[in-house]
């Protein structure tokens, strides 16, 4: 069975700080691919990052990083230099899928960034 | 390109009734998933339609149905509604094309049902 883990369900930041959010997963599948989502208050769900099982190359697009370890089953997200815009539920989600459906999901992460 | 459309955005239902929901893909994307999420449960995977035919199932009670018509739009109907089944519906959908770029989830804003 997978599973994902999001152990901090609220952050709150001062606008500009530096935030990571964590996600540590959990598969027997040697092939799975790992997402996160953004679900601002209007409620669909933003696609910001797909990662496989085989590319463990770390990614930086603007301020987003993220950084994925599979000897430690994780994939954290850090934001830098924060904005009040970022405001939002975070997901990460994982699955063996090669359609990406039949995505697990964390239990999500409310991130608040205060001006 | 238009996103994911789901229609109605907001609907209220009394136990017992019946509903369905639709959900219009992205023009050319075959893969059509259903999710429910709730306060408690968080995000949880119902089932996926691919080409008309049910590809994968979550682990929901027999209320729970679906279909995909041939134009790759879908419909989750819920039967027998109880309050439990209060939640956003969201669906998603992906090319599908078996390389990893297809693998792309598009989600719609989602259906509130409420169950009185």
């Amino acid at each position: 069975a997978q599973k994902v883990t999001q152990a901090q369900t609220e952050i709150s930041v001062v606008e500009k700080e530096d935030v990571t959010l964590d996600c540590v997963y959990e598969t027997r599948d040697t092939t799975y691919y790992l997402f996160w989502y953004k679900q601002p208050p209007s409620g669909e769900l933003v696609f910001l990052i797909r990662r496989n099982s085989f590319d463990e190359q770390n990614e930086i697009s603007g301020r987003y990083s993220w950084n994925f370890q599979k000897s430690t089953s994780s994939f954290n997200f850090t934001i830098t230099a924060s904005q009040v815009v970022d405001s939002a539920v975070y997901f990460c989600a994982l699955s063996k899928e090669t359609s990406g459906s039949r995505l697990t999901f964390g239990e999500g992460t409310q991130l608040t960034v205060n001006p | 390109k238009a996103g994911v459309t789901q229609t109605p955005r907001y609907l209220i239902k009394t136990r017992g009734q019946q509903v369905t929901l639709s959900c219009s893909p992205i023009s050319g994307h075959r893969s059509v998933s259903w999710y429910q999420q709730t306060p408690g449960q968080g995000l949880q995977f119902l089932f996926e339609y691919f080409s008309e035919t049910q590809r994968n199932k979550g682990n929901f009670p027999g209320r729970f149905s679906g279909r995909q018509f041939s134009n790759s739009r879908s419909e989750m109907n819920v039967s027998t509604l109880e309050l439990g089944d209060s939640a956003l519906y969201l669906c998603a959908s992906s090319l599908a094309g078996g390389v990893p770029k297809d693998t792309e989830a598009f989600f719609g804003q989602g259906t509130r049902l409420t169950v009185v």
